[in-house]
């Protein structure tokens, strides 16, 4: 089955610009989706299809996919930023949906 | 304004089994995929499984082949999972999410907790 690696962690200062990491074999053949889940709260698509946003979410977010790593980044991080955050893709293998193991942020 | 509000969660026994409820309004629910995630506590998310808007189509994973069902009545615009045979394992928040390639709305999730 497919898999999707996430680091556990990131950290960065307010102000500064968090990039966080979703492997998988040939993800950038895939559409990558991200969703931003704060504690106690559903998940909010933040990213869609690579680099698309919902409406609502701030210019601030932004993605990236090529060759086996897709990119989640966070320009001028605010602490309203802390959370965790997940990689998904639809692997047409075996018909799942496939989620990334998440990513804490940690906005020091 | 989109509103999926999840129901049905609740303590039961290894071996019991739950229906889950999801009540969907402000779309057109049956023009839509629709998906149920869980998250164990303390964990990460897991899809569990999804629909297509008929009915005809439904995949699940591996975990819960056999003992899970999905199903809807979009006369009520209404999204189920009938849970069997459960285990500790299936202890967590469920969240039912509008499947459009991506889910892009989701429940506030219903806690199930299998446990004696």
């Amino acid at each position: 089955s497919y898999v999707l690696t996430q680091p556990p962690s990131v950290s960065v200062a307010p102000g500064q610009t968090a990039r966080i990491t979703c492997g998988g074999n040939n993800i950038g053949s895939k559409s990558v989706h991200w969703y931003q889940q704060k504690p106690g709260q559903a998940p909010v698509l933040v990213v869609y299809d690579d680099s698309d946003r919902p409406s609502g979410i701030p210019e601030r977010f932004s993605g990236s996919n090529s060759g086996n790593t897709a990119t989640l980044t966070i320009s001028r991080v605010e602490t309203g930023d802390e959370a965790d955050y997940y990689c998904q893709v639809w692997d047409s293998s075996s018909d799942h949906w496939v989620f990334g193991g998440g990513t804490k942020l940690t906005v020091l | 304004e989109v509103q999926l509000v999840e129901s049905g969660g609740g303590l039961v026994q290894p071996g019991g089994s739950l229906r889950l409820s999801c009540a969907a309004s402000g779309f057109t629910f049956s023009s839509y995929w629709m998906s149920w995630v869980r998250q164990a506590p303390g964990k990460g998310l897991e899809w569990v499984a999804n629909i297509k808007q008929d009915g005809s189509e439904k995949y699940y994973v591996d975990s819960v082949k056999g003992r899970f069902t999905i199903s809807r009545d979009n006369a009520k615009n209404s999204l189920y999972l009938q849970m069997n045979s459960l285990r500790a394992e299936d202890t967590a928040e469920y969240y039912c999410g509008r499947d459009t390639g991506k889910l892009d709305y989701w429940g506030q999730g219903t806690l199930v907790t299998v446990s004696s």
